[in-house]
């Protein structure tokens, strides 16, 4: 059974960077795309961005200019560095797996940001 | 970027009714659509992929149609458990956008 947990701080202080990783379980993390996606408190989702178990990223363009997805297959794992982050930035932050649509979800990690 | 666009909102319906949810897309995507729902302080589960194929696991209740820009999934006889919040996704261009949601309450 695949399963994902997000691990990272819980607080940031604005201008800061968030920091999170994703470990993998029950599968290799070398195929499928892996992606962060966030969901502000009461509202919708929102893609941050993906990578493919080549290394290769694509980036929601609102915030590629502050955000670094990277690979390490030899902890099974997938992070997120999200710099310069401000208030609008705190959310549930989620890694997935896509396969066909989202098809594996880890619990989900808030993040605040506030000083 | 897609807009997705969900209707309604919100919608109230009791155990055993049949439901729609529609999502529209500012253009076309083919059939590059999926549906998730979400309960409370839960991560979002897929249901439905490539806007009509069935997730393993989930009920036979839950289909999914449509192609182009108009989508629509339909719950044929509703379950306790299916009361949460509905999200459609298009995964025809990046990103990837979502819905703003479908909240499905008990009436």
């Amino acid at each position: 059974q695949v399963q994902l947990q997000e691990s990272g701080p819980g607080l940031v202080k604005p201008s800061e960077t968030l920091s999170l990783t994703c470990t993998v379980s029950g599968a290799s993390i070398s195929s499928y795309y892996w992606s962060w996606i966030r969901q502000p408190p009461g509202k919708g989702l929102e893609l941050i961005g993906n990578i493919y178990y080549s290394g290769s990223t694509n980036y929601n363009p609102s915030l590629k200019s502050r955000v670094t997805i990277s690979l390490d297959t030899s902890k099974n794992q997938f992070s997120l560095r999200l710099s310069s982050v401000t208030a609008a930035d705190t959310a549930v932050y989620y890694c997935a797996r896509y396969g066909s649509g989202y098809d594996i979800w880890g619990q989900g990690t808030m993040v605040t940001v506030s000083s | 970027d897609i807009q997705m666009t969900q209707s309604p909102s919100s919608l109230s319906a009791s155990v055993g009714d049949r439901v729609t949810i529609t999502c529209r897309a500012s253009q076309s995507i083919g059939t590059y659509l999926n549906w998730y729902h979400q309960k409370p302080g839960k991560a979002p589960k897929l249901l439905i992929y490539a806007a009509s194929s069935l997730q393993r696991g989930v009920p036979s209740t839950f289909s999914g149609g449509g192609s182009g820009t108009d989508f629509t999934l339909t719950i044929s006889s509703l379950q306790p458990e299916d009361f949460a919040t509905y999200y459609c996704q298009q995964s025809h261009t990046m990103p990837a956008t979502f819905g703003q949601g479908t909240r499905l309450e008990i009436k």
